[in-house]
């Protein structure tokens, strides 16, 4: 079955820790999309891609890294500097540009200790 | 810019009864709408979606038409169930290079038996 797979589904995060949730798909698509979600706020972009080797920021960036070395693959590493990273984090692909429907990920929860 | 606006939540209703979620959007030009759908602890999935002025969604029951003249893309379905207990994001698209999807914040919804 064609779809996104998210990882670990639980993360948890260390004072000064870099971490990396990672995002798969197999739905041979070009762009792919990371979101936060906390409560009562809806998703913002944190960063998206297009193709392989491209990516851009979003809106809260900062804080956040990524990569996109082969097309089914868009890891994302909250970094030391991220200071609220506790969120629900989504990752989502499609087809490409335009207006096409996007494609979510379980999600990954992160969780400061 | 593009916003787009959702009744708050919680809306509970019992079994049966008729829901109406309210959405009205702010876009440029001419984008497409959508319904994303989340269950507890899960991604969104889409629910559906409209391209164009005076397209009619329709999915598992749900319907939404795409009202140009009131900016507007309302939620409707005849008769809940339990089952349809959920977060619902309205989402708008605009083409042109980079497919930027704005969400609104999300309506829960809790259907009793």
């Amino acid at each position: 079955d064609g779809g996104i797979t998210q990882s670990p589904k639980y993360l948890f995060r260390k004072e000064g820790q870099n971490v990396t949730l990672s995002c798969e798909q197999n739905l041979n698509h070009d762009a792919m999309y990371w979101y936060r979600q906390d409560p009562g706020q809806g998703l913002r972009l944190i960063y998206y891609s297009q193709i392989v080797n491209d990516f851009q920021k979003g809106d809260i960036a900062e804080g956040y890294s990524v990569s996109r070395e082969k097309k089914e693959s868009f890891p994302l590493t909250v970094t030391s500097a991220q200071k609220n990273p506790t969120a629900f984090y989504l990752c989502a692909s499609s087809i490409g540009s335009g207006k096409e429907t996007q494609y979510f990920g379980p999600g990954t929860r992160l969780l400061v200790l | 810019g593009n916003s787009v606006t959702q009744m708050e939540g919680p809306v509970t209703l019992s079994e049966e009864a008729f829901l109406t979620i309210n959405c009205t959007y702010t876009a440029t030009g001419y984008p497409s709408l959508f319904w994303y759908v989340q269950y507890p602890g899960e991604g969104l999935q889409l629910l559906l979606k409209a391209t164009k002025a005076d397209d009619k969604g329709s999915n598992k029951g749900f319907e939404a038409t795409y009202r140009k003249e009131t900016t507007s893309f309302h939620l409707e379905k005849g008769s809940v169930q339990v089952s349809d207990s959920a977060v619902y994001f309205c989402a708008l698209s605009n083409s042109g290079g980079y497919q930027k999807v704005t969400f609104g914040t999300g309506t829960k919804l809790q259907v009793i038996p």
